[in-house]
């Protein structure tokens, strides 16, 4: 069974500071891993998808990488703005057509303090 | 309006009360979902409609009971709720279920059942 676990579930960082988001897997048969973002009381919105046959995304400040076979993906988020603030998801789809068997992680909240 | 769009925003009922949430899409997507996103746990699949047909039910007790009377438009029809079934709740939408098609997600309806 997929399980999908984020660390650390919470972090509080300074004003331009560089940081990187993690996400487990630990089945490394996925088909897509997507991040998203979420705002308090909000929605999500998507803000990178990986194929598994790729190994980054990039996104103006916002760089993902996966690695499937240590079923390991990283959000880095360059020059952190308070702005950045939210929770952030990430979500592993197993196969093409299984879009029922989206399992998503817990998320890391970020704060970003100016 | 663009995207996805959810009404209420906030919903406060009591248990014997019944209440609809609304999710229209304006991205002409043939895909539609219901999530449902309690305190400190993960998005939780409950419904999934293509092209006006059910395709998913999660095991969701049948207090819930959705509607999709056309691609743009989905309904949660609400009744005898339970406080636990307070969370937020989200529609989301993709071009089709195919692992390529990303989600784009509303802005939630808040429930609070008191």
């Amino acid at each position: 069974k997929q399980e999908v676990t984020q660390i650390p579930a919470a972090l509080s960082v300074p004003e331009g500071e560089n940081l990187v988001l993690n996400c487990s897997f630990t089945d490394s048969a996925i088909y897509n891993l997507q991040w998203f973002r979420q705002d308090p009381g909000k929605g999500l919105t998507s803000l990178l998808l990986i194929q598994s046959s790729q190994r980054e995304q990039t996104s103006g400040r916002l760089n993902a990488s996966l690695d499937k076979s240590s079923g390991r993906s990283t959000l880095y988020i360059a020059a952190s703005q308070p702005g950045d603030s939210a929770t952030y998801l990430c979500a592993v789809r197993p196969d093409e057509t299984s879009y029922d068997k989206v399992i998503f992680g817990p998320g890391t909240s970020l704060s970003v303090i100016p | 309006e663009t995207g996805v769009t959810q009404t209420p925003r906030h919903l406060v009922m009591g248990m014997t009360n019944k209440k609809s949430l609304k999710c229209e899409q304006h991205l002409g997507h043939n895909a539609m979902y219901w999530y449902k996103q309690s305190a400190k746990k993960p998005l939780e699949l409950m419904f999934v409609y293509n092209f006006k047909e059910q395709t998913e039910n999660n095991s969701v007790p049948s207090r819930f009971s959705p509607e999709c009377p056309n691609s743009s438009h989905l309904f949660l029809h609400l009744h005898t709720l339970q406080p636990e079934d307070s969370a937020l709740y989200l529609c989301a939408s993709s071009q089709g279920l195919a692992g390529g098609n990303e989600q784009f997600f509303g802005p939630g309806t808040r429930l609070t059942v008191l």
